[in-house]
């Protein structure tokens, strides 16, 4: 069964500057995706980047970008230029392939508070 | 602008009572989901839609009860909960149940306490 690992409960970063949230995973798949989700007190989750496997190439969403190692099974989330409105709890979230990958499979969360 | 509706935004119910959450969405999303999450902890699937057929039940109690009249809608009937029922349930949609590049749309969730 997969697993995503979240090791960091909380993070905390000043605005303008730059934090990454690691996620780790243990799959014995080839084919799936990666998504990192926010959720604001305002309690929705909002995507914030996806990553296919296969796909080389490191995601990037504006100042959101993801380092992915998939030999290392790792998936961390940079953002840049932090700003206030990014303090959020984040998810890291995995999806298979097929029938398997029916629904996410969510890392425990890193509460990331910024200051001005 | 939340692409999925969920009402109400919270709720007190009692153990007896009997209410019923609601969900919309008009994305054209034919898999919709009920996620259940407590305080600082990551969402916990309980049930799945696809094509307005039950593809999933996560062994749910029967005191949660979802029906799907709709491609659009998804309601969540409760009835006799328990105080630890208490937690923020979270609707989604995506494109296809099994389109796993497909990401999951959530709505802002009903946060329900049991009293």
């Amino acid at each position: 069964a997969q697993t995503v690992t979240q090791s960091q409960p909380e993070m905390s970063v000043q605005e303008a500057e730059t934090v990454t949230l690691s996620c780790t995973y243990d799959t014995s798949e080839s084919d799936y995706y990666l998504f990192w989700y926010k959720q604001p007190p305002s309690r929705q989750m909002i995507l914030v980047i996806r990553q296919e496997a296969y796909k080389q190439q490191n995601a990037t969403e504006n100042r959101f970008s993801v380092n992915f190692q998939k030999a290392a099974k790792s998936f961390s989330l940079k953002i840049s230029d932090s700003q206030l409105g990014d303090a959020a709890m984040y998810f890291c979230a995995y999806r298979s392939r097929g029938q398997a990958g029916t629904a996410l499979i969510f890392g425990k969360g890193t509460t990331l508070s910024v200051s001005s | 602008d939340t692409e999925v509706t969920q009402t109400p935004k919270h709720l007190v119910m009692g153990m007896t009572n009997k209410k019923s959450l609601k969900c919309e969405q008009h994305m054209g999303h034919r898999a919709m989901y009920w996620y259940k999450q407590k305080a600082k902890k990551p969402p916990e699937l309980m049930f799945v839609y696809s094509y307005e057929k039950l593809s999933i039940n996560e062994s749910v109690p029967s005191r949660f009860s979802p029906e799907c009249p709709n491609s659009s809608l998804l309601n969540l009937h409760l009835h006799a909960l328990q105080p630890e029922d208490s937690a923020l349930y979270l609707c989604a949609s995506s494109q296809e149940i099994y389109s796993y590049n497909s990401p999951l749309h959530f709505g802002n969730g009903t946060r329900l306490t049991v009293t």
